[in-house]
């Protein structure tokens, strides 16, 4: 069996600061991690994917996350918010078969 | 490489109403699921399909909710006597065959936002 908490469903930051979403996992055996963002009358979009390698994952658009397994997090940062980074932001979680479990999702709110 | 593509894009049925969403996973992908996504409710799997085979469907309704990945065409979700519960977004992923064991990621549709009246 396996879990995603995302703590927040609203996160508002100013232009240029810290973003910092939040996610714990749950999984019976070694998790395989995604963010997913998606933008108001879109699908989702594919941010990163922590598959068992570097702890230190980089993605697109600046986003980077860290895998944690002592604290079951994997949470999304990115040092200098944008504007165009105002979405909704989805962890997911995989135990290497191919069905994925996602979280509720955060709504991020850039303020100018 | 064109993307997994979702029609319609929007659906309106009447309650009652039969309603059929269409999904043609990316070039090479076998694999293909379906979410629906409720306001404020993140996304719910519903089913995970490979051609002409249902390998998950734990996240389908009993009743008045099938699912198909045929030899041949899209994937097809199909909901017959709408209620007004049904209205949601309804997104179709798909991603390559696990070789390795390994988790791919899957890739999303734009979906189809279904109404019922």
């Amino acid at each position: 069996a396996q879990s995603v908490t995302q703590l927040g469903s609203h996160v508002s930051v100013s232009e240029g600061a810290l973003v910092l979403l939040r996610c714990n996992y749950s999984s019976s055996v070694p998790p395989y991690l995604f963010w997913y963002v998606q933008y108001p009358n879109q699908g989702l979009q594919l941010l990163l994917k922590y598959t068992s390698a570097a702890t230190l994952v980089k993605g697109i658009n600046g986003f980077e996350a860290e895998f944690k397994k002592s604290e079951t997090s994997f949470h999304l940062t990115k040092p200098s918010a944008h504007m165009s980074d105002a979405a909704e932001y989805f962890c997911a979680v995989s135990g290497g078969y191919q069905k994925v479990t996602f979280g509720t999702g955060t709504k991020l709110q850039v303020i100018p | 490489n064109a993307g997994v593509m979702q029609n319609p894009r929007h659906l309106v049925r009447r309650r009652g109403q039969e309603a059929r969403l269409r999904c043609s996973p990316m070039k090479g992908h076998s694999h293909v699921y379906w979410y629906r996504q409720l306001p404020e409710e993140g996304l719910k799997f519903m089913v995970y399909l490979q051609k002409e085979n249902i390998i998950d469907e734990s996240g389908m309704p009993k009743e008045r909710f099938s699912a198909e990945f045929p030899k041949e065409g899209p994937s097809i979700l199909r909901i017959q006597q709408v209620v007004r519960g049904d209205s949601a977004a309804y997104f179709c992923a798909s991603s390559q065959t696990a070789s390795t064991g390994g988790t791919y990621e899957q890739y999303f549709g734009p979906g189809t936002r279904l109404t019922v009246t």
